[in-house]
């Protein structure tokens, strides 16, 4: 079964950095485009960043371009989002997806909080 | 950046009858590889989204027929045929042709 698994979520004040992981399994991850996904609390889904499938340049969101890195080791079919300058409108659940142009495997999402 | 702009954003059903949302692009959807990548996603309360419609009109393996995908160009719609009570929550369409990939702002289907 295909799955992907969150991790790294926590309390950050602002201006503090944070990695978030994603971990696939049941997939050939190293052909995978992945995407990372945020949701403020009561508001709509983000696009945030993510690979495309077969190599290409990374694309990301206009509000972390600049702050945010997507990298992946494929060895460990893992995902990373590296986040720097953290504000508080960063403050969210992070979901990572299988996919770039249609994202069809989700994870749980890890929450990510930014506040003094 | 596309902008996904859906309406309504929020639509009270009666359970057995039909609904319908819209999505419109601002820029055409269609990939060089000749796909138009529009999606539709399912949130209920509390969970994770869910795909539930790709490339336009592709239902995904366990999504009831009830649910239908249609468009081109710019304009795009999700129909439910028969509104059941597990179809209560947030749906979104998504573009995945251009950098960033963007949602529209979500349409909150509840039970009147």
């Amino acid at each position: 079964e295909v799955h992907v698994v969150e991790s790294g979520g926590g309390l950050k004040q602002p201006g503090g950095s944070l990695t978030l992981s994603c971990a696939g399994s049941g997939f050939t991850f190293i052909n995978s485009g992945m995407s990372w996904v945020r949701q403020a609390p009561g508001k709509g889904l983000e696009w945030v960043s993510g690979f495309p499938g077969g190599g290409g340049s990374t694309g990301y969101a206009d509000s972390v371009k600049g702050r945010f890195t997507i990298s992946r080791d494929n060895s460990k079919n893992t995902i990373y989002l590296q986040m720097n300058s953290l504000r508080v409108d960063d403050t969210a659940i992070y979901y990572c997806a299988k996919g770039t142009s249609a994202p069809d495997v989700w994870g749980q999402g890890t929450l990510v909080t930014v506040s003094s | 950046d596309v902008v996904m702009t859906q309406s309504p954003l929020s639509l009270p059903v009666t359970l057995g009858q039909p609904a319908s949302i819209s999505c419109r692009s601002s820029q055409g959807l269609v990939h060089t590889d000749g796909y138009t990548y529009l999606n539709w996603f399912q949130q209920r309360p509390g969970q994770s989204p869910r795909r539930l419609i790709y490339k336009v009109s592709n239902r995904d393996s366990g999504v009831p027929d009830r649910f239908s995908g249609s468009g081109s160009g710019t304009d795009f719609t999700l129909k439910i045929s028969r509104v059941e009570a597990e179809d209560v929550g947030v749906y979104y369409c998504m573009q995945g042709v251009h950098w960033p990939r963007t949602f529209g702002q979500g349409t909150k289907v509840e039970i009147k």
